[in-house]
């Protein structure tokens, strides 16, 4: 499948961790990136690559990537975090496609 | 310091075209890419397609390639994007960003035009 697909949605408790997750045939091949988006904002990326985190984006925020699926783990959720999280990659021919979308709720 | 600045909302007819800008400041234009998503009120986001700044090849989604063209102006550092024969399911806000499949993400980001296609 060409596809990305990602759980609609998550709750985690303040303070706790949350890990979500991204599944398709092109993670076999390429790294995933990471997108939070809160309401009527623009995307921001959170991590990309293997284990890289964008400066400024907290140390909470991490990677990983086994097989077709990519996961991003949120350690120690914090109310900030409440938002919206897309993955993202390309695949063979460059073109890239963003996965279903996550979203994350803060308790 | 990078910005991404983009053009501002607009309001279309069916049938019309759309001309989007982007204008990127902070880095060298040409050492950088720039993708094209959007999203549909209440949507994710859909990549469109990115640019080559240094020579002009682009890559688009199937979905829109017979529809879409981007281009740049390097003298002013500013990306475009062209949509034509909109519908009404083309609404959205169109996002400009820095990056395509050689650095495999997105990193900085315009702020987003809304785009209204009504009759």
């Amino acid at each position: 499948s060409s596809e990305l697909t990602q759980d609609p949605a998550v709750s985690v408790a303040l303070g706790q961790t949350v890990r979500i997750t991204c599944q398709g045939d092109r993670l076999r091949s390429y790294y995933a990136s990471w997108y939070q988006q809160k309401p009527g904002q623009a995307p921001v990326l959170v991590f990309y690559g293997r284990r890289n985190r964008p400066s400024g984006i907290p140390d909470r925020f991490s990677g990983s990537s086994s097989g077709d699926t990519a996961s991003l783990t949120i350690t120690g959720a914090q109310a900030a975090d409440e938002a919206d999280y897309y993955c993202n990659s390309r695949d063979r021919s460059g073109r890239h496609v963003f996965g279903t979308g996550t979203k994350v709720t803060v308790l | 310091q990078v910005h991404v600045v983009q053009s501002g909302a607009e309001v279309k007819k069916p049938g019309a075209s759309l001309k989007v800008s982007c204008k990127a400041s902070g880095y060298t234009f040409t050492d950088y890419g720039i993708t094209w998503v959007r999203q549909a009120p209440g949507q994710g986001l859909e990549w469109m397609g990115w640019i080559n700044t240094y020579n002009g090849n682009t890559n688009y989604t199937e979905k829109l390639q017979d529809r879409v063209t981007m281009t740049t102006d390097t003298s002013t550092s500013t990306a475009y994007m062209e949509l034509r024969s909109l519908r009404s399911d083309d609404t959205a806000v169109y996002y400009c960003a820095r990056g395509d499949s050689f650095t495999n993400y997105f990193d900085y980001w315009g702020q987003g035009t809304l785009v209204t296609v009504s009759s």
